[in-house]
């Protein structure tokens, strides 16, 4: 159980197009999804954080109109890159959380790697 | 500030040999959890473990082990035996407030 996916695993799109990745639990429903940056060889950065009907929270440094977070229901949650470019490549990782049993749980997605040319 | 140190950027051992993967976090909550994710070069992360800050309790899962001492906000883990399928970045973690804050990972190469 506990299985998050992401869609797709890679993309490759042009400069100035947008991009939307989506990030589903499969066998739970999460109350709250997290969405991921890693550049190569570089750690996981957390972007956001966002609650199921709320707006998203962007960590600092994050551009809010420019990396758009939907959280429409308990199993999906999607980031749209808007106006890609070069610099936005990276590896995307979203992760689902839950409580269950009292304890928070967090389960990570297998990340989406996009390229923009 | 910084609320997870890996200080070894980078480790090399040859396949046998046991290895220690250092991970120093910082935080004020008295509750909290910490954790030590692999991530091989597919990218997935793998969860290896997650420990709740009131469990001193060493762990060990066959070849690996974790040393957690809060006294000096330390949570070490340790590959005995080590083999190539090892090869790989390892992040230690530490989430607070739901959220999951990681180090900047150890890349370990395990020689044949």
């Amino acid at each position: 159980g506990a299985v998050v996916s992401q869609h797709p695993s890679w993309v490759i799109c042009k400069s100035g197009t947008s991009v939307k990745i989506e990030c589903r639990s499969l066998d739970f429903q999460a109350t709250t999804m997290f969405w991921y940056r890693q550049f190569p060889k570089q750690s996981l950065m957390l972007m956001a954080t966002s609650n199921e009907g709320s707006k998203a929270t962007y960590e600092q440094g994050v551009e809010k109109d420019k990396f758009l977070i939907n959280h429409a229901s308990l199993t999906l949650s999607t980031l749209t890159v808007t106006s890609a470019h070069p610099e936005d490549s990276s590896f995307y990782i979203c992760s689902a959380g839950r409580l269950a049993g009292g304890m928070w749980e967090q389960y990570f997605g297998p990340g989406t790697r996009l390229t923009v040319t | 500030a910084q609320k997870v140190t890996q200080a070894q950027t980078e480790i090399s051992v040859v396949e046998k040999e046991d290895v220690t993967l250092d991970c120093v976090y910082e935080t004020r909550d008295t509750t909290y959890y910490l954790f030590w994710y692999k991530q091989p070069p597919s990218g997935e992360l793998v969860f290896l473990i997650r420990r709740n800050s009131f469990d001193e309790q060493n762990e060990i899962s066959g070849r690996y082990s974790w040393n957690f001492q809060k006294s000096t906000s330390s949570f070490n883990f340790t590959i005995t035996a080590s083999q190539v399928v090892d090869s790989a970045v390892y992040f230690c973690a530490l989430s607070e407030n739901d959220k999951i804050i990681f180090g900047k990972g150890t890349r370990l190469h395990i020689l044949p």
